[in-house]
């Protein structure tokens, strides 16, 4: 039902390195949403845009995420130096932004050894 | 989550049966989405309320803004409704908060 494609669905990294994954939204969202889901299924927001602008983030994205969403570019989302704690299912969703129906991508799955 | 509360945590049904999943929000909430994530993680978006009820198939889901709660009914239960529920809400300044889920089997 969703034409959200997350890259890759699995990431393997050590402490320390970047990780770095992709998310097409579906044609014609200009809202993308990254969420990070915990092993207790806890949803945590990290970042949203607009077409290319940044609409929200919290204070973990902007010190130690890079994010972006270039035109006629996948969105991208990379952690600088990776953390045990970073080890989480990371979501993308894009919604058609009237309403904020938010459809979600497979999701990219990180571990950090 | 702290914005949302939802329950029950866990629930287990036999096919055939029907129950109700609930949310409760502790701030002013615009709308609220409902959502089954499969054993592979992927998120189906099952409804989008910014008030009333809506009913799609064997789920119906239920919104009052005022009272500030959201359920999901599910009826007649089959196997492969299993999987975990999480309903969301968005407030004024257009953030969405999830609830921590709801687990549910159901069992032949």
């Amino acid at each position: 039902n969703s034409k959200v494609i997350q890259t890759p669905r699995y990431l393997v990294k050590g402490q320390g390195q970047k990780a770095k994954m992709r998310c097409i939204p579906e044609k014609g969202h200009p809202v993308v949403f990254w969420y990070q889901q915990n092993k207790n299924n806890e949803f945590k927001f990290l970042i949203n845009f607009q077409n290319q602008e940044v609409l929200q983030q919290i204070d973990m994205t902007e010190k130690r995420f890079s994010a972006e969403c270039p035109s006629n570019s996948p969105c991208s989302l990379e952690i600088q130096s990776s953390e045990a704690g970073d080890s989480a299912l990371y979501l993308c969703a894009s919604s058609p932004g009237q309403e904020n129906t938010l459809y979600f991508g497979a999701g990219t799955r990180l571990s950090v050894l | 989550g702290d914005q949302v509360e939802q329950s029950p945590s866990a629930l287990s049904l036999h096919e055939g049966t029907s129950s109700a999943l609930r949310c409760n929000f502790t701030t002013t909430t615009r709308s609220v989405q409902w959502f089954r994530q499969n054993s592979r993680g992927s998120l189906i978006n099952l409804f989008y309320l910014a008030s009333g009820t809506k009913e799609n198939g064997r789920l119906k889901s239920a919104f009052d803004s005022k009272e500030l709660y959201s359920t999901l009914h599910i009826r007649d239960a089959q196997l492969e409704d299993s999987g975990t529920y999480f309903c969301a809400a968005e407030n004024n300044n257009n953030r969405i908060f999830f609830g921590d889920g709801t687990q549910l089997v159901v069992k032949p």
